[in-house]
């Protein structure tokens, strides 16, 4: 069974600067997790999808992350624009449906803003 | 404001040992509680977990004990192998049916052959 793919695996960006995050969830999982883990910190849920529709998004920044999951099946986390203290891992998991307490998680984007 | 607290950063012990690895929470809704265990370059992946009605579960080596009163939960390792070395992260979620998970600091384990 292929695991949570995610791209790219690094990006260096200025601040200022647009940036995309992409993910490809297991497949069949109803449930999808945008995790932020700034170092030397544990992941911090950002937004949770079921299916293509937002379950919980009120720690998203959102005056400058956005993120979808149009088709139900991957998603993509965009953040524009980037400040210093974006630097972090974006980590993305999936669940087989909202009950379920087994977060398969991707290998994660770790993202660096200059 | 911290509610799932991991309080040491990290932890060595010999292969063969017993590793223990704490957690405290302050949050009272928490009802479910995991362990989650990191490779360096690689995303955290599922440890074992306990509900609120067990003060106890096992699964092969991993042992995870919970004390509600006192909002604590410990996971024990044994024998250690250095396998094991990574981040081991505690875990809480509240709410029946949906996994919203907050994360501790995670420790360090370090086994040493």
């Amino acid at each position: 069974e292929a695991g949570v793919a995610q791209s790219p695996r690094y990006k260096i960006i200025e601040k200022r600067q647009s940036v995309a995050f992409w993910c490809n969830p297991i497949s069949g999982h109803a449930t999808l997790y945008w995790y932020q883990q700034i170092l030397g910190q544990g992941p911090k849920l950002l937004i949770q999808f079921q299916n293509n529709g937002v379950v919980d998004d009120s720690q998203l920044p959102k005056d400058r992350f956005s993120a979808e999951r149009l088709k139900g099946v991957d998603s993509t986390l965009k953040i524009q624009p980037a400040k210093l203290e974006d630097s972090a891992v974006y980590l993305c998991a999936s669940s087989r449906d909202r009950a379920s307490e087994k977060l398969f998680f991707g290998s994660g984007t770790q993202l660096s803003v200059l | 404001d911290q509610q799932v607290k991991q309080n040491s950063p990290s932890l060595s012990v010999q292969e063969g040992r017993i590793s223990i690895l704490n957690c405290d929470y302050t949050n009272s809704m928490f009802d479910y509680f995991l362990w989650y265990k990191k490779y360096p370059a690689e995303g955290p992946t599922f440890l074992i977990s306990i509900s609120s009605i067990k003060d106890k579960n096992e699964d092969g080596r991993f042992t995870v004990f919970l004390n509600k009163s006192a909002k604590h939960l410990s996971l024990h390792i044994v024998p250690s192998q250095p396998g094991d070395s990574a981040v081991y992260f505690c875990a809480a979620s509240s709410g029946a049916g949906s996994y919203q998970l907050t994360f501790g600091k995670g420790t360090k384990l370090s086994v040493i052959p």
